[in-house]
């Protein structure tokens, strides 16, 4: 079964504006990571947040952990063409279980 | 990063024939693994978690017969598909873990079995 709920479900945005991932989770976790898939590829990995981390920055990419909210965000600054893919949060309880993911488009 | 390598990346099969899908971890040795499968559009279903040397945990609704999980050694688990039907046409994804948690799981790059 699937851990949680992403929004939103589809995002288009414009090369260059900032595109913002939410993803809520329901139980207790060690971490939370995040991952991109383009249309029917293997998964990259993005970005590993531990339960006792509040944000965490990698290039254009920022995640937030509110771990009382059981909630995280994916933020991607300026967008590029080449974002465009499908995000998904997973998160580790031992296990990991993806939410059901954002598709996001970046038109040129 | 760390490369888990999987094998096929597409197979097509008969109706009723079983089907293997292996999933290597080429440069560690990884004490769990999980499989999972998605449908187009859809997110990746956790399927099983395997653990070297002992049998799968399968998550509810995934019948254990039909997918038989081996995690024989620390490099290497496969995922075998019995008697394959149309509807088991999907996407199957390994992921391999090193150690314990909150240890960064790597992928491998997913198999699309097609039954017809």
């Amino acid at each position: 079964s699937q851990q949680g709920e992403e929004d939103p479900q589809a995002l288009s945005i414009q090369e260059g504006e900032n595109a913002t991932m939410n993803c809520s989770y329901k139980t207790s976790i060690n971490n939370l990571q995040w991952y991109r898939q383009n249309s029917g590829r293997g998964l990259v990995h993005l970005i590993l947040i531990r339960s006792n981390e509040r944000e965490k920055h990698s290039g254009r990419l920022r995640v937030t952990l509110d771990t009382s909210k059981k909630s995280s965000s994916l933020l991607i600054t300026a967008s590029r063409a080449a974002d465009t893919a499908s995000y998904f949060c997973a998160t580790d309880a031992g296990d990991m279980r993806f939410g059901a993911g954002t598709r996001l488009t970046v038109k040129p | 990063g760390a490369v888990v390598s999987q094998h096929p990346s597409r197979v097509i099969c008969k109706s009723g024939t079983s089907v293997k899908i292996e999933c290597r971890s080429l440069d560690f040795q990884a004490t769990t693994m999980f499989w999972y499968r998605q449908f187009p559009k859809q997110s990746l279903m956790l399927m099983a978690t395997s653990n070297e040397g002992s049998k799968a945990t399968y998550e509810q609704g995934v019948e254990k017969d039909k997918f038989l999980i081996n995690h024989a050694s620390l490099t290497l688990s496969t995922l075998t598909v019995a008697s394959a039907h149309p509807e088991d046409s999907s996407f199957y994804i390994c992921s391999a873990r090193q150690g314990a948690v909150s240890t960064e799981a790597f992928f491998g790059q997913g198999t699309r079995l097609t039954v017809v």
